[in-house]
């Protein structure tokens, strides 16, 4: 089956800790995208990857950190800089014409 | 101001009923234009996906855009309590290459409810 997969489903982190949420796709998409949903607030972009060893900042990078050495590939790093991350995290990729979502892991801060 | 405004609901129909989930942009780049649905705890589906103005429709679904009043609908017939669910409408500019790579900017969601 082809799809974007995220690990963990739930995740719970200490405060001062960094953790990385896994993402990983097999439908042979170059782009992929973090994105961090809240409440009230929609979906707002934290990262985004158009091609392997490229990656940009979205709207709210600050206290996250990526990486793209596989095509196949997306981890995103929440830092202890981040100064509220309890939210519902979205990893997607995307083909010349739509975007595709993965199933999401909640984070929430102890 | 925000550049994609959508009614948060919540929007509560009985079964049967047609719905109307509107957004509105103020950015006049957007050329592409999607709709999801979100069940609770999962991740968006793409519903419906556009670039053009006018109607699109599949099955149930009507997508409707108007470019020259920044205006998007989508129009669910004879709603059904599977469609229960926050929608969520998305759009951006015409990427390089024409493609739709870049930004894609959403909607809050619209929370709706169909009870038998």
């Amino acid at each position: 089956d082809g799809g974007i997969t995220q690990s963990p489903k739930y995740l719970f982190r200490k405060e001062g800790q960094n953790v990385t949420l896994s993402c990983e796709q097999n439908l042979n998409h170059d782009a992929m995208y973090w994105y961090r949903q809240d409440p009230g607030q929609g979906l707002r972009l934290i990262y985004y990857s158009q091609i392997v060893n490229d990656f940009q900042k979205g709207d709210i990078a600050e206290g996250y950190s990526v990486s793209r050495e596989k095509k196949e590939s997306f981890p995103l790093t929440v830092t202890s800089a981040q100064k509220n991350p309890t939210a519902f995290y979205l990893c997607a990729s995307s083909n010349r014409d739509s975007r595709f979502f993965g199933p999401g892991t909640r984070l929430t801060v102890l | 101001q925000k550049e994609v405004e959508q009614d948060p609901g919540p929007l509560s129909v009985p079964e049967g009923a047609i719905v109307s989930l509107n957004c509105t942009y103020s950015n006049s780049a957007f050329q592409y234009f999607m709709w999801y649905r979100q069940y609770s705890r999962k991740g968006p589906e793409l519903l419906m996906y556009t670039y053009s103005s006018g109607n699109k429709e599949d099955g149930r679904f009507t997508a409707q855009v108007d470019k020259s009043s920044k205006y998007i609908s989508l129009f669910i017939r004879d709603s059904q309590p599977s469609d229960s669910a926050t929608y969520l409408c998305a759009m951006s500019a015409v990427g390089a290459g024409g493609t739709s790579y870049g930004k894609l900017t959403f909607g809050q969601g619209t929370i709706l409810t169909v009870h038998p």
